[in-house]
């Protein structure tokens, strides 16, 4: 149990496009959803948290115009990279926590390339 | 500031013991997690501490002094496929709503034949 995808799983795009990024949790209901960024041979970085049916909190310095984000169910989030950027090119990685519980479960990732 | 600090590489023989470090200052604490990441996936959970002392499971243990900010990952009887990033995150206090995790940069470890 406690599954949770991501797709794509890998992106290549032109810089100036938009990309959109799902993440759904399989078999339990996320009343939060979190989406980190991963640079290589670095850790990863909170991005937004999202919970359904609210707007997502931004961590400091994350351009909320730049990266939106859309919890529409319990069970799915979206990460849109507007205008993408060579620069935004990253390893993106969501998870998801069920109810109040303290576990975090993670997404395979997608890694985003912008030409 | 938040800040949490793991040494960056390891390297150790197949069926060894290696003791992965990892030191924290944050704003607030509410439980300690550590993750394994195999390169390009997703973390996966390894164990969670919150209070003082020891948690054992399996080949794994972890231990956690909150009074010194400190933490550590022990692996024993090491095997080839332990070979990953392990990521120590410690999970901040209650605000806004949720808890979120501040991670460390992960230790890289390399086990060996």
């Amino acid at each position: 149990g406690a599954v949770v995808s991501q797709h794509p799983s890998w992106v290549i795009c032109k810089s100036g496009t938009s990309v959109k990024i799902e993440c759904r949790s399989l078999d339990f209901q996320a009343t939060t959803m979190f989406w980190y960024r991963q640079f290589p041979k670095q850790s990863l970085m909170l991005m937004a948290t999202s919970n359904e049916g609210s707007k997502a909190t931004y961590e400091q310095g994350v351009e909320k115009d730049k990266f939106l984000i859309n919890h529409a169910s319990l069970t799915l989030s979206t990460l849109t990279v507007t205008s993408a950027h060579p620069e935004d090119s990253s390893f993106y990685i969501c998870s998801a926590r069920p109810g109040q519980g303290y576990e975090q479960f993670f997404g395979p990732g997608t890694r985003l390339t912008v030409l | 500031g938040q800040n949490i600090d793991q040494p960056t590489e390891m390297t150790a023989t197949e069926g060894a013991i290696v003791q992965i470090n990892c030191t924290y200052q944050t704003s607030g604490f509410n439980g300690l997690f550590w993750y394994q990441q195999h390169a390009g996936e997703a973390p996966t959970f390894l164990s969670y501490n919150v209070l003082d002392g020891l948690e054992e499971k399996g080949r794994f243990s972890s231990f956690l002094s909150r009074s010194k900010g400190y933490s550590y990952l022990l692996l024993k009887e090491l095997q080839m496929k332990d070979s990953a990033s392990y990521l120590c995150a410690v999970r901040d206090s209650y605000s806004g709503g949720y808890n979120k995790l501040i991670f460390g940069a992960g230790t890289r470890l390399a086990v060996h034949p």
